[in-house]
């Protein structure tokens, strides 16, 4: 199985500001990572797929980026409606979900 | 609109059985693939198990392979899981979820049913 490993678990920011969370695949997955948003109570919304691709109806506030077999969501400038469980999933093999980063409010 | 209802979740003993439907609506069915994915309390997201839109392809997660399985019947637009020899680690919400685009993400959620294994 291909593991992904998120970090940081957890992560505290004020609005406004930019934040970074990673994922680590164990081995090379190609594209196939994808980004989504889980409040609580609520089911997951995926955010961005294939690495890169924002999902019609997500702020431009929100990309992905890919660097070796590091995969990087950025949220660039905060708002309160982002605070927020994110996880990363790779689907180049059966799926797999990253551990997820709780983003509080500082 | 586009939406996916997941029933048949409740509470059940250890060595129990129960069967998980998700009624879709809204979209072309039979162009999805479907999975199921659970949640403990307090925890992550782990996938449990892929159908493909045509029902030809199955992949399980070894926590529950052997004892879950996933079928769909797309003359009915829905998605079930049957669960027997349930245990207590597999109390969780559950959810299904689909897609259609070849990068294989899931862009339409169901809201959930909780699953609660105790005796």
């Amino acid at each position: 199985d291909i593991q992904m490993t998120q970090s940081p678990s957890s992560l505290s920011a004020s609005v406004g500001d930019r934040v970074t969370i990673t994922c680590r695949a164990s081995q090379s997955i190609s594209n196939y990572l994808n980004w989504y948003q889980q409040k609580p109570g609520k089911a997951p919304k995926l955010l961005i797929s294939a690495a890169s691709s924002l999902q019609s109806g997500v702020p431009s506030r929100f990309s992905g980026s890919k660097s070796g077999t590091d995969f990087i969501l950025t949220i660039s400038s905060l708002q309160p409606e982002d605070f927020a469980t994110y996880y990363c999933q790779q689907t180049y093999s059966t799926p797999f979900f990253g551990q997820g980063t709780k983003l509080e409010i500082k | 609109q586009v939406q996916l209802v997941e029933s048949g979740g409740g509470l059940v003993k250890p060595g129990g059985s129960l069967r998980l439907s998700c009624a879709a609506s809204g979209f072309t069915f039979n162009d999805y693939f479907m999975n199921w994915i659970r949640q403990a309390p307090g925890k992550g997201l782990e996938w449990v198990s892929y159908i493909s839109s045509s029902g030809e392809a199955i992949f399980y997660a070894d926590s529950v392979k052997g004892r879950f399985t996933i079928s769909r019947d797309n003359a009915k637009n829905s998605l079930y899981l049957e669960m027997n020899s349930l245990r207590a680690e597999d109390t969780a919400v559950y959810y299904c979820a689909g897609g259609r685009a070849a990068d294989g993400a899931f862009d339409i959620w169901g809201q959930g049913t909780m699953v609660t294994v105790s005796s």
